[in-house]
């Protein structure tokens, strides 16, 4: 098993450019969530989503959106990035949330200049 | 704002010491996790638990819910242990159903 796929691995964007961060799951997960990580800080959550078509905010949401149009694939989209959002990000998968051992992608380091 | 509280927040120990990490948080939880970051950067589930002590190898964890609190015990520790270990608890009742995360202990182990 692939596990939880995140890609790209490293990512520059330029100030107001827009991109999507791509996050696949091959363990018929139905939580997926994205979390940043930035220094100093623990793992805050941006979005998550307890099954394909449903959605909703976690500690950090402002500047991103989400989809779930399957179970698999849970892209994190940001539509005019900003350089507070460089940091590292990591897409995790789980059975039943915060109540299973969470599965992680191997994050996204992106720099917004 | 529900905390978890992580310590030491730095760790550098030789070779074959045995290592507590501990992780203290506010409310009641529905589970507590413990994570081990490489230096590469990948996360990787090492327990979790609601309850009680988990063994895996030479990883123990322990929670003690009256206390809040949990500690993560490394047994004759090895260089190859050396990474970020995030202690992240899930908070009984409403909210995002997501997890609050330490900042982390950056252990070191020397040969």
């Amino acid at each position: 098993n692939a596990g939880v796929t995140q890609t790209p691995k490293f990512q520059v964007l330029k100030t107001g450019q827009s991109m999507t961060l791509q996050c696949a799951q091959d363990m018929n997960h139905e939580y997926m969530s994205w979390y940043r990580q930035d220094p100093g800080m623990g793992l805050r959550l941006i979005h998550y989503s307890v099954g394909a078509g449903i959605t909703d905010q976690g500690e950090v949401p402002n500047g991103y959106n989400v989809s779930r149009s399957t179970t698999e694939d849970f892209p994190l989209r940001l539509l005019s990035a900003a350089p507070s959002q460089t940091s590292v990000y990591f897409c995790a998968s789980s059975d039943r949330g915060r109540r299973s051992p969470l599965h992680f992608g191997n994050g996204t380091r992106l720099t917004v200049t | 704002k529900n905390e978890v509280e992580q310590s030491p927040q730095n760790l550098t120990a030789q070779e074959g010491e045995f290592i507590t990490i501990n992780c203290s948080y506010s409310v009641g939880i529905s589970a507590l996790h413990w994570l081990q970051q490489h230096p590469g950067g990948g996360i990787v589930s090492l327990f979790m638990l609601s309850s009680g002590k988990k063994k895996h190898g030479r990883l123990i964890a322990t929670i003690n819910i009256q206390e809040k609190h949990s500690s993560l015990h490394i047994t004759a520790s090895h260089p190859r242990d050396s990474a970020v270990y995030i202690c992240a608890v899930g908070y009984s009742g409403g909210g995002a159903d997501g997890l609050t995360f330490g900042k982390g202990t950056h252990l070191i182990i020397q040969p």
